[in-house]
């Protein structure tokens, strides 16, 4: 069965740090890694990772992928409170159209 | 342009009644997908349509649960006899397409709580 584990669960840290949010993954015929911001209900999409070691960045956000050892991880430089949310990854298998997500991190900024 | 919408928003009911739950996708969005978003979870994919064909049901956790989308459009996710098991987060989300870089945004769900 396909499964996405996300690491940690929950984090907090103080604004202006940088975290670092984990992705692995057991997915059969691997298409592609999603990332996910949710703040209240709807998740909003952040990145889409398809090939290794190419970085997708997106101001202070950063995200890439390692085929290799089934992972991916999501990087926030100078964390803003406004950044607090639950942060979803998710896989995709080739052929196939549902998302697998991992249980989510929670990410809280204290100012 | 307009994002996904759900209605409601927020939905109780008592166990054993019917709900159901509606989904407008992004306009020109010709897939769409049902998900469940239990406390402290990842969401879990239900059913997936096409058009207005359920292409992938593969989700859906028993016989009690149905979805249609007649038009091509509008979806609707139909719960018989709820359970208390029930209560969670439904999300709807749309694609362009449903090529293998085809995003799925998602709408701001409906919190289904059966008491």
């Amino acid at each position: 069965e396909d499964k996405v584990v996300q690491s940690p669960l929950s984090l907090v840290v103080h604004e202006g740090d940088t975290v670092t949010l984990n992705c692995s993954y057991e997915v059969t015929n691997f298409r592609s890694l999603l990332w996910y911001k949710q703040e209240k209900k709807a998740p909003t999409f952040l990145f889409m990772l398809t090939s290794s070691g190419i970085e997708k960045k997106s101001g202070r956000l950063s995200s890439i992928l390692d085929k290799k050892e089934l992972f991916s991880i999501l990087n926030i430089t100078a964390t803003q409170t406004g950044d607090s949310a639950v942060y979803l990854c998710a896989a995709r298998a080739q052929g196939a159209q549902k998302l697998v997500f991992g249980q989510g991190t929670r990410l809280t900024i204290n100012p | 342009g307009a994002g996904v919408s759900q209605t409601p928003s927020n939905k109780v009911t008592e166990k054993g009644k019917y709900v159901e739950l509606r989904c407008d996708p992004i306009s020109g969005h010709t897939a769409l997908y049902w998900y469940r978003q239990s406390l402290g979870q990842g969401p879990e994919f239900l059913i997936y349509f096409q058009g207005t064909g359920a292409a992938d049901d593969s989700g859906l956790p028993n016989d009690r649960f149905f979805a249609v989308r007649p038009e091509g459009s509008v979806s609707t996710l139909k719960i018989q006899r709820t359970e208390r098991g029930d209560s969670a987060v439904y999300l709807c989300a749309s694609s362009l397409g449903s090529g293998a870089t085809d995003t799925q945004y998602f709408g701001p769900g409906t919190r289904l709580t059966v008491l």
